[in-house]
């Protein structure tokens, strides 16, 4: 059975700390997707890893930075925490090729203070 | 503009009716359509894909693609209570495996 999973499933901070959230698939999927989701806007792309040590931009990276050391494992981080960075985090994987189904993890609900 | 367009909603049907949910995108080159169910808190969970125009058909979901008029539309026959989510539209644009989402149509059917 696929499964994808993030460290937290909810998170609070500070304005200007250091975030880090955790994504691990075990399906030995090349492609994985950071995503936030907030009301009114949908699923926006964040960044985005094709193989190891390979990240792409997506839509919104500004503010993130990300990490792939593993195949299995896709980190996001939040180099220094805003409010406006207050959002669902969703996790993805997806096999190589395009069109294919993406796999969500359960996502971190992250709430700035 | 959107790259991919949802009626918000909220859609209201009655139980056992048949909830029409509609999609359009802008993209000719898009090649690749998937309908998500999102229930409240939690995460997206696929529940169609279609890739050539024309219907699909899998149990009480019809998903239905008409690319020369660029929507992408899903069918929930004898809708039930438990179908009350948002439901999202996703497109790949040309062969790359980026999905671009829609804000998503909220369903609510009454029992």
């Amino acid at each position: 059975d696929v499964k994808v999973t993030q460290s937290s499933r909810y998170l609070v901070k500070r304005t200007g700390e250091k975030v880090f959230l955790e994504c691990v698939q075990d399906m030995d999927h090349e492609n994985m997707f950071w995503y936030r989701q907030d009301p009114g806007l949908g699923l926006r792309l964040i960044y985005f890893s094709y193989d190891v040590k390979m990240k792409e931009k997506g839509d919104i990276p500004e503010g993130y930075s990300v990490s792939r050391e593993k195949k299995e494992r896709f980190s996001l981080i939040l180099e220094s925490a805003s409010t406006n960075q207050t959002s669902m985090y969703l996790c993805a994987s997806t096999p190589i090729g395009g069109g294919e189904t993406q796999y969500f993890g359960p996502g971190t609900r992250l709430l700035v203070l | 503009q959107k790259e991919v367009e949802q009626n918000s909603g909220p859609l209201s049907v009655p139980e056992g009716a048949i909830a029409s949910l509609n999609c359009t995108y802008s993209d000719r080159g898009s090649q690749s359509f998937f309908w998500y169910r999102q229930y409240s808190g939690k995460s997206p969970e696929l529940i169609m894909s279609i890739y050539s125009n024309g219907d699909k058909e899998d149990g009480r979901f019809t998903a239905q693609l008409n690319k020369a008029s660029q929507y992408v539309s899903l069918l929930i026959r004898d809708s039930q209570p438990s179908d009350s989510a948002t439901y999202l539209c996703a497109v790949t644009m040309d062969s790359s495996y980026k999905l671009i989402f829609g804000s998503g149509t909220r369903l609510l059917v009454r029992p």
